[in-house]
C-alpha cells in the first residue's frame, strides 16, 4: 500500500491552523496513525485509529478520515509543534509511511 | 519507565554486516511485539522489519528481505537485527520500537549504520 501526504512542506506561524493531508493508494480502514518527529529525535505517536488522540498529546491535534483519505489538523499551531509528520498504515505488512510533510515558519 | 537502547551501528564496507541490538528494560518485553524502522539521512522513515512477541512470526520490507534477519532473546528483554551483504543504501538511523496496540509509541534514540568504502 503506498501512501501520499501533501503538502510535502508548509510554512506557518504560531496560532495558525494547521491540516496536513494523507491518501492510501487502497481502503485501509481506519488503520492509520500520525507521527510527529523533530530533528534528531524518535518519531512520536500523536493519533492512532486516525482519529483517536495518544495519552498525553495535547488537544490541538486531531485527526479524521477512513477508507483512503486522512487528515491531521493542529489548531492554534504552538512554537513545539514545527516538526515533520508523518502518516504510517497499519493495515496490512507491510506497514507503509507516508513520505512526511515539514511544518516550518 | 520503558526504555529502548539501540546500539551495534557503526562504519561498515559494502558487503558486510553488522548486528544491532535494543535493550529494553520497564516492561514485559516477552508480550510484545518488536519492530526495527531506519530512516536515511535527511529521509523519511522505512519500516523493515517486525517480530512476534515470542519470535515465531516475522516479516520485511522487501528492501532488506533475504539480508537481514531479526531476533529476539525474551530472557534478556533484547531485540537484534544482523544485517548482511549490506549496501550504500543501507546507510540509516535504525530505530527499534514496541509495537502497542495503538501503534508505535515506544521508540529508542536510534543507531546510526553507514556504508561506505
Amino acid at each position: 500500500i503506498q501512501m501520499t501526504q501533501s503538502p510535502s512542506s508548509l510554512s506557518a506561524s504560531v496560532g495558525d491552523r494547521v491540516t496536513i493531508t494523507c491518501r492510501a493508494s487502497q481502503a485501509i480502514r481506519n488503520d492509520l496513525g500520525w507521527y510527529q518527529q523533530k530533528p534528531g529525535e524518535a518519531p512520536k505517536l500523536l493519533i492512532y485509529a486516525a482519529s483517536s488522540l495518544q495519552s498525553g498529546v495535547p488537544s490541538r491535534f486531531s485527526g479524521s478520515g477512513s477508507g483512503t483519505d486522512f487528515t491531521l489538523t493542529i489548531n492554534s499551531l504552538q512554537p513545539e509543534d514545527f516538526a515533520t509528520y508523518y502518516c504510517l498504515q497499519d493495515y496490512n505488512y507491510p506497514p507503509t509511511f507516508g513520505p512526511g510533510t515539514r511544518v516550518e515558519f | 519507565e520503558v526504555r529502548l537502547v539501540e546500539s551495534g551501528g557503526g562504519l561498515v564496507q559494502p558487503g558486510g554486516t553488522l548486528r544491532l541490538s535494543c535493550d529494553t528494560s520497564g516492561f514485559i518485553f516477552s508480550t510484545y511485539s518488536m519492530n526495527w524502522i531506519r530512516q536515511a539521512p535527511g529521509k523519511g522513515l522505512e519500516w523493515i522489519s517486525h517480530i512476534g512477541s515470542r519470535g515465531t512470526t516475522t516479516y520485511y520490507a522487501d528492501s532488506v528481505l533475504g539480508r537481514f534477519s531479526i531476533s529476539r532473546d525474551n530472557a534478556k528483554n533484547s531485540l537484534f537485527l544482523q544485517m548482511d551483504s549490506l549496501r550504500v543504501e543501507d546507510t540509516a538511523v535504525y530505530f527499534c520500537a514496541r509495537l502497542d496496540i495503538n501503534g508505535l509509541q515506544y521508540w529508542g534514540h536510534g543507531t546510526l549504520v553507514s556504508v561506505s568504502s
